[in-house]
């Protein structure tokens, strides 16, 4: 079981948009950052948003992060075939004091 | 280009010993801490602790603390996950990747993984 809850899968059609949760608790999404991590079939994951809302050089601003509370989202708007991947939420947490996943979101595009 | 090299899979028993790597390309290794995440087949990601290859400082997660050593050796920028005695659960991608922030003077929590290692498979048959 995950510390964060991430619902296990998403799914839309190219040009749409999409949303994944991320929901945590006090000790973490709370009052940490959030990072949100892609991972393509069969590679190692990548970096695709950090602090909430950061983009990473190189990566499209179809991708957006934000934060409210003890949940935080992924948005990618004008979805593309290639946007199919695993995508996680990561957080410092404060109780464990170590780093904290989401079980990971699958995305497939339609 | 920073880039983190992991070592190539890896076939062993249970009860095996066993060390794969990490190296550190691009960027003074010995600044940044390296962290390690597990992979079990057909699951997420979970953090197993954390070395800092400039002093070999090590925090490890209460869940593999005892289960794993980290080493480090700065002199070929190289990072070491290590097992004494393997199990079949031990099966699964393990990446490492590097803690990094916009300033040097972040709190760990303002801190993100960036770059990942390839990873290493290791396969563990009983």
């Amino acid at each position: 079981q995950s510390v964060l809850t991430q619902p296990p899968s998403a799914s839309a059609t190219p040009g749409q948009r999409v949303t994944i949760s991320c929901s945590g608790s006090s000790s973490n999404v709370g009052i940490n950052a959030v990072n949100w991590y892609q991972q393509l079939p069969g590679t190692a994951p990548k970096v695709l948003i950090y602090s909430h809302n950061h983009r990473p050089s190189g990566v499209p601003d179809r991708f957006s992060g934000s934060k409210s509370g003890t949940s935080a989202s992924l948005a990618i708007s004008g979805l593309q075939s290639e946007d199919e991947a695993d995508y996680y939420c990561a957080a410092w947490d404060d109780s464990l004091n170590g780093w904290v996943f989401g079980g990971g979101t699958r995305l497939t595009v339609l | 280009e920073v880039q983190l090299v992991q070592s190539g899979a890896e076939v062993k028993k249970s009860g095996e010993s066993l060390r794969i790597s990490c190296k550190g390309s691009g960027y003074r290794f010995s600044d940044y801490w390296i962290e390690w995440v597990r992979q079990m087949p057909g699951k997420g990601l979970e953090w197993m602790g954390t070395i800092f290859p400039g002093d070999s400082q090590t925090i490890y997660s209460p869940s593999f603390q005892g289960q794993v050593t980290f080493s480090a050796d700065k002199s070929v920028s190289t990072v070491y996950l290590q097992w004494s005695s393997l199990k079949a659960s031990d099966t699964a991608m393990y990446y490492c990747a590097r803690l990094v922030c916009s300033s040097p003077t972040c709190p760990r929590e303002a801190h993100w993984f960036d770059p990942w290692g390839q990873g290493t498979l290791v396969t563990v048959s009983s």
